[in-house]
């Protein structure tokens, strides 16, 4: 079933620890996004990409990156994870080929702790 | 300022009733695009409509239906007949026209709980 993919699915982590989250599509969207959902927040931005080796920066980037080095693969790294990032993870991606953007699709979420 | 807000933290309403999740959004793009996503207890995003800002005509889909309004920046979104399947958090979310990309600004969500 095309779509997207996020791996894991959950993660206990301890705090100070690098940790990557990993998103693939199957759908050959040229954008994709990473995002956060926190309980009365929604969804926020962390990181974009329109096009495959260009990235960007979201509303809320800080201890994030990313990196964009085909169209399938976004992952998300936290380079020394704080417990301020536990959090919901959403990998979306939408599809600008033919002029505008398509809705987002998103994948399933990754459930991330840290302690 | 772009932002969208749904003021409904939460609802709850019993089988059969008719709800409204509001949606009011703020922008200075002239075009701009409004989703509505629904989340159910499995967590993932499911996508329900999408209007731009040139096309103010309502759209009905079974038992849902958007009422779209430039006139009160207002995008809200109707159950009719409400089902326990409807029990879920539900997004609208902004699109700016003048955005390079398909990045999305989310409103806070609104939980609707549907009690049989």
């Amino acid at each position: 079933i095309a779509g997207i993919t996020q791996a894991p699915t959950s993660q206990i982590l301890a705090a100070g620890r690098r940790m990557t989250l990993r998103c693939t599509q199957d759908m050959r969207h040229n954008a994709m996004y990473w995002y956060r959902q926190d309980l009365g927040l929604g969804l926020r931005l962390i990181h974009y990409s329109n096009t495959a080796g260009t990235t960007g920066k979201g509303e809320v980037p800080d201890g994030y990156s990313v990196s964009r080095a085909n169209t399938d693969d976004f992952p998300l790294t936290l380079a020394s994870a704080v417990p301020s990032q536990t959090s919901v993870y959403f990998c979306a991606s939408s599809d600008s080929s033919r002029g505008g953007h398509t809705e987002a699709f998103f994948g399933q979420g990754t459930r991330l702790t840290v302690v | 300022a772009q932002k969208v807000t749904q003021a409904q933290t939460e609802i709850s309403v019993v089988e059969k009733e008719d709800v409204t999740l509001d949606c009011v959004y703020e922008t200075r793009d002239t075009t701009y695009y409004l989703f509505w996503y629904k989340q159910p207890p499995s967590g993932e995003l499911v996508f329900l409509i999408r209007r731009n800002s040139f096309d103010e005509q309502n759209e009905i889909s079974g038992r849902y239906s958007w009422n779209f309004q430039k006139s009160t920046s207002s995008f809200n979104f109707t159950i009719t007949a409400s089902q326990v399947v409807d029990s879920a958090v539900y997004f609208c979310a902004l699109k700016l026209g003048s955005s390079n990309t398909g990045k999305l600004i989310f409103g806070q969500g609104t939980t609707l709980q549907v009690k049989p």
